[in-house]
């Protein structure tokens, strides 16, 4: 139940294309949903979080989409640059100070250009 | 620039020799954790301190410890390491329930 399961491992896109990594939790208690940006050698950084008050939030070119009674969250990264290669982490934690952030797997993008 | 500094960023011992990895922030946030993360796997947490307390995961081994002399430091300990250790040591700090921002990690490699 503390499971963050995400989809595809991995994903080619083409430049300019629309890049979509989808996750999924059990664990109704979760109310904090970051996504995380992680380049070879480096650490996770933190791209946009929602909490499931809102069914979407969109900063630049990233959109994360929620739906509570599904249980599902997924990252939208529109106009996909090859810059944007790297791995990609969805999370889920309940929002209180010193809980763990729940990874899910991650998801390698390759954008092509 | 406020940030998350791990030092060393590779670090190699012994199998079962003492290692300290560390980590310091001027974010002044009061919540550190170490995380572990395996080669292609997410990271997880193996313990956090909130202020000057110490909270460890049900799962973290023994051979795990952690110190906090201050706000700016704290030092992940592995008392006697062994292969299955090897791995990116990453640092985190929030400011009470607020978004964690990493460091860069520290590689650990066992010989």
């Amino acid at each position: 139940q503390q499971q963050v399961k995400q989809s595809p491992q991995s994903l080619i896109v083409q430049k300019g294309g629309i890049s979509i990594i989808n996750c999924a939790y059990e664990n109704t208690a979760f109310d904090y949903f970051p996504w995380y940006q992680q380049f070879p050698g480096k650490g996770p950084a933190l791209l946009i979080a929602i909490r499931p008050d809102v069914s979407e939030k969109k900063e630049g070119r990233f959109t994360i989409s929620f739906n509570k009674s599904a249980k599902q969250f997924s990252l939208h990264i529109m106009d996909s640059q090859p810059g944007d290669s790297a791995t990609y982490f969805c999370a889920a934690a309940v929002n209180q100070a010193g809980t763990a952030l729940i990874f899910g797997k991650g998801t390698t993008l390759s954008v092509s250009s | 620039d406020a940030m998350v500094i791990q030092n060393p960023r590779y670090q190699v011992t012994q199998f079962g020799k003492p290692v300290t990895l560390s980590c310091s922030q001027t974010l002044n946030h009061n919540v550190m954790y170490w995380y572990q993360q395996k080669s292609s796997q997410a990271p997880k947490l193996l313990f956090h301190y909130y202020d000057k307390d110490f909270n460890n995961e049900a799962d973290t081994p023994d051979n795990f410890q952690s110190r906090r002399p201050n706000t700016s430091f704290c030092f992940l300990d592995i008392r006697s390491p062994g292969l299955g250790d090897a791995a990116m040591y990453l640092c985190a700090t929030s400011r009470g329930a607020q978004a964690q921002h990493f460091g860069d990690g520290t590689r650990l490699s066992i010989l």
